[in-house]
C-alpha cells in the first residue's frame, strides 16, 4: 500500500481541456511537493506547499494543500502538449523522521494536440 | 550549472556482479539520497545521508551500501547484483528547513540498470 495515493493513475485529454489530479494520504505531512518527470529524465520540482489550505499558482498550474495537511491537488487549466509527463507528489510523513521522503506512484498525463 | 550528476546512464550486470553508481552534486546540499523507480511503484528511498560521514537506511535498503566521505559525493554500491535490482536509479540532492527536514529534491538523470 502506497503511503501517498495518487489518482487517476493515467489521464489522456485534448489540448485546451482542464484537469485535476489528486494526492491523498491518511498521514499528516509538514509539507508536500509536486514534481514532473519526462521520459528518460529525473523528476523536476514544481512546487512545495507548506501551510494547510495553502494555494499556489505556477502559470496555468494551481496547487492546493488540504486543510488537514493530508492531501493535495494539482489543477491544470487549458492543458498543452508540453504538460505531458508523469506528475509525482512527495512528502515526509509527520510520524517518520524528517529525512524519510516518500513518493506517490504518480499520474501519467498525456495531452493530445 | 551541473546540479546532480549521475554515472553511468546505462549498465548491464550479470547476477552476482558488484558495481558502484556514482553521484555528485555541486549545490553544497547536506542531504543526499538514492531512489529506485519501478513501474507502478513510484520512487522508493534506498539510503540517504544528512551530511558527510552520516548515512541511514530508507524504505528498501537490502542489497545496497552507501558511504558519504565528502559533501559532494554519494556513491551507491550493489554488493551482489540480483535480477530484482533491475530498475532505474535516481540520486537526489536536497535542501532542508530547520525542524522540517528535507524540503525539496533535485534529481540526477538516472541510471538504467539491468541485471541478467
Amino acid at each position: 500500500t502506497q503511503l501517498l495515493e495518487q489518482s487517476p493513475q493515467f489521464l489522456s485529454i485534448q489540448e485546451g481541456e482542464n484537469l485535476t489530479v489528486y494526492c491523498n494520504s491518511s498521514s499528516v505531512f509538514s509539507s508536500l511537493q509536486w514534481y514532473r518527470q519526462e521520459p528518460g529524465e529525473g523528476p523536476v520540482l514544481l512546487v512545495t506547499v507548506v501551510t494547510g489550505g495553502e494555494v499556489k499558482k505556477l502559470k496555468r498550474l494551481t496547487f492546493q494543500f488540504g486543510d488537514a495537511r493530508k492531501d493535495s491537488s494539482l489543477h491544470i487549466t487549458a492543458a498543452q502538449p508540453g504538460d505531458t509527463g508523469l506528475y509525482l507528489c512527495a512528502g515526509v510523513p509527520s510520524e517518520y523522521n524528517n529525512n524519510d521522503m516518500r513518493f506517490g506512484a504518480g499520474t501519467r498525463l498525456t495531452v493530445k494536440p | 550549472n551541473a546540479g546532480v550528476t549521475q554515472t553511468p546512464k546505462f549498465q548491464v550486470l550479470k547476477t552476482g556482479q558488484s558495481m558502484t553508481l556514482q553521484c555528485a552534486q555541486d549545490m553544497n546540499h547536506e542531504y543526499m539520497s538514492w531512489y529506485r523507480q519501478d513501474p507502478g511503484m513510484g520512487l522508493r528511498l534506498i539510503h540517504y545521508s544528512v551530511g558527510a560521514g552520516i548515512t541511514d537506511q530508507g524504505e528498501v535498503p537490502n542489497g545496497y551500501n552507501v558511504s558519504r566521505s565528502t559533501t559532494e559525493d554519494f556513491p551507491l554500491r550493489l554488493l551482489s547484483a540480483a535480477p530484482s535490482q533491475t530498475s532505474v536509479y535516481f540520486c537526489a540532492s536536497s535542501y532542508s528547513r530547520a525542524g522540517e527536514g528535507v524540503f525539496g529534491a533535485f534529481f540526477g538523470q538516472g541510471t538504467r540498470l539491468t541485471v541478467v
